[in-house]
């Protein structure tokens, strides 16, 4: 069984500050995604990182995959209280046409203004 | 918004019970995936549909079934309910089967509360 494990499980930090989020395995995943979900609503996605190595920014948002695509890190830079929300780092795998999404079970973080 | 849409938003029902879940997709997407939220499990996967036939499984329990019917609507069915069953239940949709560039859109979910 493929597991996820997210730290830290839950965050409260002041509006300006910067964070770190951690999502680790000891599998190798095809893909690593990051998702943000509010209350009373689905998961958005808002990254893949393919390649291991591979960094991608969104603004203040800053993704990572590691170099054996076991583990990634999402850095927000300046948070903001609508950052607000659970994150969430989901791992692809396929076997075939068997393709999966293990989620991690979330980061909830709270910016406080 | 993500075109996905599920019904109903809430339900109430007792152990030993059965109900149906619905799920419409986004215009144009063929896979559905169903996802099951608790707070002790997280978020994980069920089932997957693609076209009308079942594309992959995860942690389905035997007393859960689904299908995608030809206009690509999808029904998830949860039987002999226990108390731990009670959970937030996901339906997402992407374009294609599954791959690591394949989208997948959440719909906000069915809260489904066993007594």
């Amino acid at each position: 069984t493929q597991l996820l494990e997210q730290s830290p499980q839950f965050l409260s930090i002041q509006e300006g500050e910067n964070l770190t989020v951690y999502c680790n395995s000891s599998s190798v995943f095809s893909s690593l995604q990051w998702y943000r979900q509010e209350p009373g609503e689905g998961p958005v996605l808002l990254v893949t990182v393919v390649t291991g190595g591979e960094v991608k920014k969104l603004k203040r948002l800053t993704f990572q995959f590691g170099d054996a695509r076991k583990d990634s890190s999402l850095h927000i830079t300046a948070a903001q209280p609508g950052d607000t929300g659970l994150y969430l780092c989901a791992g692809a795998s396929s076997g075939g046409s068997n393709y999966k999404l293990t989620f991690g079970k979330g980061t909830l973080l709270t910016v406080n203004p | 918004d993500s075109g996905v849409t599920q019904t109903p938003k809430h339900l109430i029902t007792a152990t030993g019970q059965r109900v149906t879940l619905r799920c419409s997709p986004r215009s144009g997407d063929l896979s559905v995936y169903w996802y099951q939220q608790s707070l002790d499990q997280g978020l994980q996967f069920l089932i997957q549909y693609y076209n009308g036939e079942e594309r992959a499984k995860g942690n389905i329990l035997e007393r859960f079934s689904a299908q995608q019917f030809p206009d690509l609507h999808s029904e998830l069915n949860l039987s002999s309910l226990e108390l731990g069953d009670s959970a937030l239940y996901f339906c997402a949709s992407s374009a294609g089967g599954g791959y690591d560039t394949d989208t997948q859109y959440f719909g906000p979910g069915t809260r489904l509360t066993v007594l």
